[in-house]
């Protein structure tokens, strides 16, 4: 089962680029990248995933290392409605039976 | 959509009395999970359902512990007797297989007093 690790916290200003990492050095060929996020008293929100190619959508990008060994989810411009917890898990995208563990997270707190 | 629907939002018994919880997911996920989530914690899975059928269920401690998703639309999970322990958020989440992304209700938050 590939693992992640992420830190257990940041903080970021408002309007700047908040760039969370994590690491997931075992991951296999076939596995996805994936990131949730979860705001207090609220269940976890599905934000963006990705394999190998960089991946942006209306709420974040996802950057993957060449090795994909490590990624990086980016919020462009956090606003304080962006402090949550977010989660990088890795998960085979259709049809696997493997389920993931969501793990600690990081606390990410958006500062005025 | 309305999303997936759990109830109550917060409930609170007291020990060893039992507890029951209800999850509508979304219309067509044939993929049904139940987490359980502490305190500054992940979510951790409990049981997934595949359609009625429960296909994972190694997490749910079965001698208190029970679920049912009869039909293979919405889903009960039920806990008897109720323990100090069992408080947390219990999650319920849907897909439309294993594999998709998961969409999360907003949790039950029981409080075992």
């Amino acid at each position: 089962d590939a693992k992640t690790t992420q830190p257990t916290s940041m903080d970021c200003a408002e309007g700047r680029a908040a760039n969370l990492p994590c690491n997931h050095s075992t991951i296999s060929g076939n596995e996805y990248v994936y990131w949730y996020r979860q705001i207090h008293s609220q269940g976890p929100q599905y934000i963006i995933h990705g394999l190998k190619n960089n991946e942006t959508n209306e709420m974040a990008s996802l950057i993957i290392t060449e090795d994909r060994k490590s990624s990086t989810l980016i919020l462009p411009h956090a606003t304080l409605r962006d402090t949550a917890v977010y989660y990088c898990i890795v998960r085979v995208a259709t049809g696997g039976s493997y389920i993931p563990t969501f793990g600690r997270g990081t606390s990410l707190i958006v500062h005025p | 959509e309305a999303g997936v629907v759990q109830s109550p939002r917060y409930k609170i018994i007291e020990k060893k009395q039992p507890v029951a919880f209800w999850c509508n997911p979304i219309s067509g996920h044939n993929t049904l999970y139940w987490y359980l989530q502490n305190l500054g914690q992940g979510p951790e899975l409990l049981i997934r359902y595949e359609n009625e059928e429960a296909v994972d269920d190694s997490q749910l401690p079965k001698d208190r512990f029970s679920a049912e998703r009869l039909k293979g639309v919405d889903s009960t999970l039920k806990i008897q007797p109720a323990e100090l322990g069992d408080s947390a958020v219990y999650l319920c989440a849907s897909s439309l297989t294993t594999g998709d992304g998961y969409t999360f209700g907003s949790g039950t938050r029981l409080t075992v007093v």
